[in-house]
């Protein structure tokens, strides 16, 4: 199996505040790599494929970037909506999350 | 538009079996793959499995092979997750999902989950 590993697990902003998440991976995956958001009590939505392509509906506060073994989820202003668990998932032959990074503030 | 309504939530004993469905509209059904996500209490996201209801292929990951079962109804454009003797370990919200690529991917599609709770 591929691991993910995310870091911070938790990670305490400001609105306003400029917001890095990094996910890396055991092995390379390319950019085989999605990013969602979860929501308490929602289920995920997707933010990010192939590593860097912005969802259609998604803010252009969030971008990702990476290939290989590590990946960054940005975002530039936090917003009070952004306050949520973010989760990377690989999907390089078979497909692993990582563990969640909560942004709270 | 593309809706995925999953079943409503179940309590069950252990040893119990059990089946819960994501009934699928507004695409071709055939066509994408849907997967299952667990989301055990208080925890992260775990890949499940995925399955291609045109031909019924059906990938697992290592940790659920064995565990559970998918599967898919054309005939209803319903995916299902299966167990056939419950644990109170299998405690958790499941998510169904679609797929826009082939093969294995990202999710863009999710339903609203369905919690399964197995306590005696």
């Amino acid at each position: 199996d591929i691991q993910m590993t995310q870091s911070p697990s938790t990670l305490s902003a400001s609105v306003g505040d400029r917001v890095t998440i990094t996910c890396r991976a055991s092995q390379s995956i390319s950019s085989w790599l999605a990013w969602y958001q979860q929501r308490p009590g929602k289920a995920p939505t997707l933010l990010i494929y192939k590593a860097s392509t912005l969802q259609s509906g998604v803010p252009s506060r969030f971008s990702g970037s990476g290939s290989g073994t590590e990946f960054t989820l940005t975002i530039s202003s936090l917003q009070p909506d952004d306050f949520a668990t973010y989760y990377c998932q690989q999907f390089s032959g078979l497909s692993t999350f990582g563990q969640g990074t909560k942004v709270q503030i | 538009e593309v809706q995925l309504v999953q079943s409503g939530a179940e309590v069950k004993k252990p040893g119990e079996s059990l089946k819960i469905s994501c009934k699928a509209s507004g695409y071709s059904f055939t066509n994408y793959w849907i997967g299952w996500v667990r989301q055990m209490p208080g925890k992260g996201l775990e890949w499940m499995g995925i399955i291609y209801p045109g031909d019924f292929d059906t990938r697992y990951s290592p940790s659920f092979q064995g565990q559970v079962t998918i599967s898919a109804d054309r005939s209803t454009t319903t995916a299902y997750l299966q167990w056939s003797s419950l644990k109170a370990s299998d405690t958790a919200m499941y998510y169904c999902a679609r797929q826009t690529a082939r093969g294995v991917s990202y999710f863009e599609y999710w339903g609203q989950g369905t919690l399964v709770t197995v306590s005696s």
